[in-house]
């Protein structure tokens, strides 16, 4: 079964950089999620999106942007890199209440 | 205000023991959502189960079984005979009352070491 892709899968920045993310959800759903975990942290949601329009927002900084595009991929744009940037990236996708995760993408921010 | 609590930081045992990794939620919604998730050490997330508000049936799958209790507001769950192989962080996380985008809000997780 198709499963949520998420691209790069690991990213290395310098500091003040920029990174933009990518989420393709499984077909049909219509739901993405983005979460952030940092070293030995639980997983903290930064936003979602539902048909293309921002559903709920958590505590995603100023710096970082989102957005869901017509064909339901997501892409999660990050500006000035932080030191405290570097974490696992997670994008989830739905259709009803469950929450598919995807791989995630290592950032790292030198 | 909706929170999770894994009050176990890290358990080790040994193959074979039996363990049981607690959780409490607390929420003031009628109707919402609990889960369990295994994050292996390569990083993934891993569903392991959902359930809702008004399903207190306990639930068994395979040597995995979780016990929900909501006069407790607990949703812990039990390995049986474990193995190497289930060495890994698991969270428990809730969901509120469901609209498309509703965030997971995950406890800090349990790191489980299983020892041959």
């Amino acid at each position: 079964a198709a499963g949520v892709i998420q691209s790069p899968r690991h990213l290395i920045k310098e500091k003040r950089e920029t990174a933009t993310l990518k989420c393709y959800p499984i077909p049909r759903h219509d739901t993405v999620y983005w979460y952030q975990q940092g070293p030995g942290q639980d997983p903290q949601f930064l936003i979602s999106f539902y048909e293309k329009m921002q559903s709920d927002k958590g505590s995603i900084p100023d710096r970082f942007s989102a957005q869901q595009f017509s064909d339901y991929h997501s892409e999660l744009n990050m500006s000035s890199l932080e030191l405290g940037d570097s974490a696992l990236y997670f994008c989830a996708s739905s259709l009803g209440d469950e929450q598919f995760f995807g791989p995630g993408t290592r950032l790292t921010v030198l | 205000a909706q929170k999770v609590t894994q009050a176990q930081t890290e358990i080790s045992v040994v193959e074979k023991e039996d363990v049981t990794l607690d959780c409490v939620y607390e929420t003031r919604d009628t109707t919402y959502y609990l889960f369990w998730y295994k994050q292996p050490p390569s990083g993934e997330l891993v569903f392991l189960i959902r359930r809702n508000s008004f399903d207190e049936q306990n639930e068994i799958s395979g040597r995995y079984s979780w016990n929900f209790q909501k006069s407790t507001s607990s949703f812990n769950f039990t390995i049986t005979a474990s193995q190497v192989v289930d060495s890994a962080v698991y969270f428990c996380a809730l969901s509120e009352a469901y609209q498309a985008g509703t965030a997971l809000i995950f406890g800090k997780g349990t790191t489980l070491s299983v020892s041959s």
